[in-house]
């Protein structure tokens, strides 16, 4: 079936240290995979994406990593600071019923210590 | 520049009762996405819509049913309330045939009492 497996589900760092976050899908058919950033009270907000033709994408200090083989991805968040402190979440996108569909992983909660 | 709209932030319903979340996109998008996010399951699917009157169930349609009679309005619709329904509903929208451009709502927090 579609499935999203994301781990940990709890994450605390050191201000300024690094922070990585890991997820494996079910179907090989998934073809791009986002990251959403959820402050508390907010909307999830896209903050990086990866389509399966590349194998590593990097944005300031975020970056996501993809292994099509062993299917599985990472979100990789380098000096982190507090206003990183949020609720990540990675999703896999399903084709079905002539609409491409997201389904998520579990969610991490990142705490930035300072 | 709010793009996805969730008519209810906070909502307290009785059980039994019928409750009504609706969302409207104003981007022309063709799909439209019901999701609910509870603590430590993520975000599930509820149902969704790739075009006006249609329909598809999501993972977990299970006291749930939709309507979508305009492209830009897609409503959730608890036919009689429970308890086990208290979450946080989210709205999301996508162009047609692909995910990229996903976009949320901000959210209705639904408790059933």
């Amino acid at each position: 079936g579609e499935n999203v497996e994301q781990h940990p589900s709890t994450l605390s760092v050191q201000e300024g240290d690094s922070a990585v976050i890991k997820c494996t899908y079910s179907d090989s058919a998934s073809n791009y995979f986002p990251w959403y950033k959820q402050e508390l009270g907010k909307r999830p907000q896209l903050i990086i994406d990866i389509r399966s033709n590349v194998g590593e994408k990097k944005d300031q200090r975020i970056a996501v990593t993809l292994n099509k083989t062993a299917k599985h991805f990472s979100l990789h968040i380098t000096e982190t600071q507090p206003e990183d402190s949020a609720v990540y979440f990675c999703a896999a996108s399903f084709f079905t019923q002539g609409a491409q569909k997201l389904v998520f992983g579990q969610g991490t909660r990142l705490t930035i210590n300072p | 520049d709010v793009k996805v709209t969730q008519s209810s932030r906070y909502l307290v319903k009785r059980t039994g009762e019928k409750v009504f979340l609706e969302c409207v996109q104003d981007m022309d998008h063709e799909n439209m996405f019901w999701y609910r996010q509870d603590p430590g399951l993520g975000l599930r699917l509820i149902y969704f819509s790739y075009d006006v009157k249609m329909k598809e169930k999501g993972d977990i349609p299970e006291g749930y049913s939709v309507s979508r009679e305009k492209k830009e309005r897609f409503s959730l619709i608890l036919e009689s309330a429970s308890t086990n329904q208290t979450s946080m509903y989210l709205c999301a929208s996508s162009p047609r045939g692909t995910s990229y451009g996903y976009t949320f709502g901000s959210g209705t927090r639904l408790t059933v009492v």
